[in-house]
C-alpha cells in the first residue's frame, strides 16, 4: 500500500522568509512519481511538480526548488523569499500506477504568508 | 484556453435528494476523475474513466455514480446524498499517452456541495 506523510498541519512564515514543507512517502513500487499540487482559496488544485522515481535530481523553477532523496523517501518543497500569494494548501502525491495516476494525496500543508 | 470545467461551483441540495455535478474539458484527454475533498482532508478518488472504459474505486459507496456520454463530458450523479457527502466534488483530466508518466492531472475549480 501506498502512503504520503505530511506531518506540517500548519505553517505561518512572514513574508519574504523562506518555508519548506516536508513530504515522507511509502511505497513497494521500485516506479512511481510523485507530485506537488497547490490549492488556493479558491478550490482548483494547481499542478506544480512531477518527479519520477529515477530522477533524483532537484529541481528549481524561480522561486520553488524540490529536494527528492530516495534514501529517505522525502520529496521536499522549499519557497525562496515567500510571498503573500503562496498562502495555499500543499499536497504532496504519490502514483504507483503508470497510466491511470491514481493520486494518493497526503493530508496537505496549510500555508500563510503574513505580510 | 484548454481546460477542465465544472459546474455549478456551489450546489446545495436536501437529504435525500438526488443530484448530479457535471464535469468538461477541452483538453481532448482520454482519462477523466473524480474525487472528493471533505474539509480540511486529502481529496479521495472515487472513480475514473478511460475513454468509456469505468473502474470503480473499491471504498466508493454505491450511492455514488458516474456517466460520461462523450470524451468532453463526465457526470457525478449522488443518488441519496446524505449529510456526509458534503465535500467538494473535483474533476481532473489526463491523457493516457505512450510514454511513461508523461500525462499529469489537471483539476477543474470544483463544485462545493452543500446537503441540508
Amino acid at each position: 500500500a501506498q502512503k504520503v506523510t505530511q506531518a506540517q498541519t500548519e505553517i505561518s512564515v512572514v513574508e519574504k522568509e523562506d518555508v519548506t514543507l516536508d513530504c515522507v512517502y511509502e511505497t513497494r513500487d521500485t516506479t512511481y512519481y510523485l507530485f506537488w499540487y497547490k490549492q488556493p482559496p479558491s478550490g482548483e488544485l494547481v499542478f506544480l511538480i512531477r518527479r519520477n522515481s529515477f530522477d533524483e535530481q532537484n529541481e528549481i523553477s524561480g522561486r520553488y526548488s524540490w529536494n527528492f532523496q530516495k534514501s529517505t523517501s522525502s520529496f521536499n518543497f522549499t519557497i525562496t523569499a515567500s510571498q503573500v500569494v503562496d498562502s495555499a494548501v500543499y499536497f504532496c502525491a504519490l502514483s504507483e500506477n503508470v497510466f491511470w495516476k491514481k493520486l494518493t494525496f497526503g493530508t496537505g500543508t496549510r500555508l500563510t504568508i503574513i505580510p | 484556453d484548454a481546460m477542465v470545467i465544472q459546474n455549478p461551483r456551489y450546489q446545495v441540495t436536501q437529504f435525500g435528494k438526488p443530484v448530479t455535478l457535471s464535469c468538461s474539458q477541452t483538453l481532448n484527454h482520454n482519462v477523466m476523475y473524480w474525487y472528493q475533498q471533505k474539509s480540511s482532508q486529502a481529496p479521495k478518488l472515487l472513480f475514473h474513466y478511460y475513454d468509456k472504459d469505468f473502474n470503480n474505486e473499491a471504498d466508493t459507496p454505491d450511492n455514488f455514480q458516474s456517466r460520461r456520454p462523450n470524451t468532453s463530458f463526465c457526470f457525478l450523479d449522488i443518488r441519496s446524498p446524505g449529510l456526509g457527502d458534503a465535500a467538494m466534488y473535483l474533476c481532473a483530466t489526463s491523457r493516457k499517452s505512450g510514454r511513461a508518466g508523461d500525462d499529469e492531472q489537471y483539476f477543474g475549480p470544483g463544485t462545493r456541495l452543500t446537503v441540508t
